[in-house]
């Protein structure tokens, strides 16, 4: 396992502007969360993809928000018209139903920073 | 509403004796139970875990322990060492569905030697 990994580490955007995040999961994994952590708070829900279909949205996910898994493997998070509030550590997880354990495996994270 | 809650921001304990971190959850429909250790600038990564269906689960220095009825996990690291300062979270998840991670706040931990 290479782990997951996400780029970029580290975007800093004026307010009003788009970013995209990617992330990249364990190869073997169908399953991939992303999540969001703010300052002083564990890591929060935002969405989960089984394979290339989205399957549940958190109602932090505003529809400034859209995420993406073609094909099922790397999956993209796109916020747009950015906020002050949407900064915050991005992160993304992976995992498979093909286990008899349930962890998630967590990449590094995207840390973004609106201005 | 704050589902999982870790009541301690910060623990402090001496390099070699035993460090306890709790985790409280009020959804009694959770069924699997997991803790993450973080660094800084690196996301969590994944330690123990248990199944509602028991109450203990132990790995090397690290066991975590059930208390249903209670609604409490706790976390029990013996010995323990320097590298094991970090902020740790408890997360709690329902097998069905998604199995999404709902977590605490986290507790950071620091060892002194």
């Amino acid at each position: 396992d290479t782990g997951v990994s996400q780029d970029p580490r580290h975007k800093i955007t004026k307010r009003g502007q788009n970013v995209t995040f990617r992330c990249d999961p364990i190869s073997e994994h169908n399953r991939l969360y992303w999540y969001r952590q703010t300052l002083g708070q564990g890591p929060e829900f935002l969405t989960y993809f089984q394979n290339e279909a989205q399957l549940e949205k958190s109602r932090l996910l505003s529809d400034r928000f859209s995420a993406e898994r073609p094909k099922g493997s790397f999956s993209t998070l796109e916020i747009q018209r950015t906020e002050q509030g949407d900064s915050a550590m991005y992160l993304c997880a992976s995992s498979s139903d093909r286990r008899t354990t349930y962890e998630q495996y967590f990449g590094p994270g995207t840390r973004l920073t609106v201005t | 509403d704050q589902q999982v809650k870790q009541n301690s921001p910060s623990l402090s304990v001496q390099e070699g004796r035993i460090s306890i971190l709790n985790c409280d959850y009020t959804n009694s429909m959770f069924d699997y139970f997991l803790w993450y250790k973080k660094y800084p600038a690196e996301g969590p990564t994944f330690l123990i875990s248990i199944s509602s269906i028991k109450d203990k689960n132990e790995d090397g220095r690290f066991t975590v322990f059930l208390n249903k009825s209670a609604k409490h996990l706790s976390l029990h690291i013996v010995p323990s060492q320097p590298g094991d300062s970090a902020v740790y979270f408890c997360a709690a998840s329902l097998l069905q569905g998604a199995q999404k991670l709902v977590f605490g706040q986290g507790t950071r931990l620091t060892i002194n030697p």
